[in-house]
C-alpha cells in the first residue's frame, strides 16, 4: 500500500453534505481505495471501497474520478457522530498483502452543530 | 457482527516488565495485525499473522514479538518495555477471502510504560 494525500482538516456544520478528497495520482491499475474512519477513543472502522465506478453504502458515497487520480468521500448529511479522523487508504488487490493496511495521517472532520 | 476485544483498555508498567497486550476475534478470521497509533505519527504495523503459528513482521517490529497459538487470539509482547512504547496499540482482524475484506478494530490498549 501506498500513500496518498489528504487535507489535514476540514469542518462541516451538522446535516450539511461533506465532501472529503484524496490524492492519489500514482496509483496503479489493481490498486482500490478504501476509506476508514476512526472516532474519538475508539479503533479505526471501515467505510467504503472501491475500484473504477462509484459506490453507495450506508454510511456513505465514495465518487472516482475517471483517471483514478483522486477520489471523495461523500457524507450526504452530517451529524455530530461523524465528527472523525478519516483516511483514505490505496490497497492492492494482489498479491500476498494479507491485507494489511498503511494508514496516512488522515483527515480531521469537526461537525459543527 | 464482527468483535474484536482487546484484553485491557489502559495498562501502566514497568521499564524493564515484560509485557502481553491480548486481543481476541470472534469472526473466525484468518489474519491477524497489531498496530501502534502515535500523535503525529499514525498508524504503524509491528506484526501481522495469516495463521496459527505464522506471523510475518511489519514496519516497525524491533522490540516487540507476537504470538498465535490459537486462530482466535493473537498476542503482542513486549519482552522488556521502555517508555518509547508508551503508546496506542490496536488489534485488528479480517479474512483471507478477498484482499478486499474489511479489518475489523479493537478499540485499542493505551500502555504506559514509567
Amino acid at each position: 500500500d501506498a500513500k496518498t494525500t489528504q487535507p489535514n482538516s476540514m469542518e462541516s456544520n451538522e446535516e450539511e453534505p461533506v465532501h472529503l478528497p484524496c490524492n492519489h495520482s500514482t496509483i496503479s491499475g489493481t490498486d482500490y481505495i478504501h476509506w476508514y474512519r476512526q472516532l474519538p477513543s475508539q479503533g479505526p472502522e471501515y467505510v467504503i471501497h472501491g475500484l473504477t465506478s462509484n459506490v453507495n453504502n450506508r454510511m456513505a458515497s465514495l465518487a472516482i474520478a475517471e483517471d483514478r487520480k483522486s477520489s471523495t468521500l461523500i457524507l450526504h448529511r452530517a451529524t455530530l457522530r461523524d465528527a472523525a479522523v478519516y483516511y483514505c487508504i490505496r490497497r492492492n488487490a494482489g498479491g500476498t498483502s494479507y491485507g494489511k493496511l498503511t494508514f496516512g495521517q488522515g483527515t480531521i472532520l469537526t461537525v459543527h452543530p | 457482527d464482527v468483535k474484536v476485544t482487546q484484553s485491557s483498555r489502559y495498562l501502566v508498567k514497568r521499564t524493564g516488565e515484560k509485557v502481553f497486550l491480548e486481543c481476541v476475534q470472534d469472526m473466525d478470521h484468518e489474519n491477524m495485525f497489531w498496530y501502534r497509533q502515535d500523535p503525529g505519527l499514525g498508524l504503524r504495523l509491528i506484526y501481522f499473522s495469516y495463521d496459527v503459528k505464522m506471523k510475518e513482521k511489519g514496519d516497525i517490529p524491533e522490540g516487540y514479538s507476537v504470538s498465535r497459538e490459537k486462530k482466535e487470539r493473537f498476542s503482542l509482547i513486549l519482552e522488556s518495555a521502555s517508555t518509547n512504547q508508551t503508546s496506542m496499540y490496536l488489534c485488528a482482524s479480517t479474512t483471507r477471502a478477498g484482499n478486499n475484506s474489511p479489518l475489523h478494530f479493537g478499540n485499542g490498549t493505551r500502555l504506559t510504560v514509567t
